[in-house]
């Protein structure tokens, strides 16, 4: 069965921290990962990765994946209060056209 | 360029009922992907509709279908409404296609199902 399993489930942490979200998935036909981030409803983009070892970077946040070892890693630092949300992370497959989620990561940044 | 839109942004229903909701893809896009999302889970994939036609399903049982326009909005239509069935129904629009296209998400119906 197709799943991806996100930790931790839950992060708390204070301004300024840096933290780093991870992501592993059993996906057949794999053919891109995709972090989100959710506050409130929509999910917005942040970052695809398609090739193994090269980091996505945007401000504070980047990105990298390993498609050997089948995980991926979201790093946010210097996090501010602005940062609090749910993290998810899917991995769109092939043939299905689909996005298989994981459950996400809630992060909490703490004055 | 406009967004994805959703509507209606709430919605409470009681089991046995029908509901439809809707979706309006992102200018450009010919493709609309359907998710629900229960209170504390990652989204699940319902199905996705590629030039009005249905382009791949998820694990959700009949009752649950859907239309593409020719203006590519789509419809989810859910029948028999069920207390699980309860969630944040999420619509995503893309370029379709074989190349993989990053998919853009409406900001959802709540539908309470009671």
């Amino acid at each position: 069965e197709d799943k991806v399993v996100q930790s931790p489930l839950s992060l708390v942490v204070h301004e300024g921290d840096t933290v780093t979200l991870n992501c592993s998935y059993e996906v057949t036909n794999f053919r891109s990962l995709l972090w989100y981030k959710q506050e409130k409803k929509a999910p917005t983009f942040l970052f695809m990765l398609t090739s193994s070892g090269i980091e996505k970077k945007s401000g504070r946040l980047s990105s990298i994946l390993d498609k050997k070892e089948l995980f991926s890693i979201l790093n946010i630092t210097a996090t501010q209060t602005g940062d609090s949300a749910v993290y998810l992370c899917a991995v769109f497959q092939g043939g299905s056209e689909k996005l298989v989620f994981g459950k996400g990561t809630k992060l909490t940044v703490n004055p | 360029e406009t967004g994805v839109t959703q509507s209606p942004t709430h919605l409470i229903k009681t089991r046995g009922q029908q509901v439809t909701l809707r979706c309006s893809s992102q200018s450009g896009h010919n493709t609309v992907s359907w998710y629900q999302q229960a209170l504390g889970q990652g989204p699940q994939f319902i199905f996705q509709y590629y030039r009005e036609e249905e382009n791949g399903r998820g694990n959700f049982p009949p009752r649950f279908s859907g239309l593409q326009f020719p203006n590519y909005s789509s419809e989810l239509n859910v029948n028999a409404l069920e207390l699980d069935d309860s969630a944040l129904y999420l619509c995503a629009s893309s370029l379709g296609g074989l190349a993989v296209n990053e998919q853009f998400f409406g900001p959802g119906t709540r539908l309470t199902v009671l």
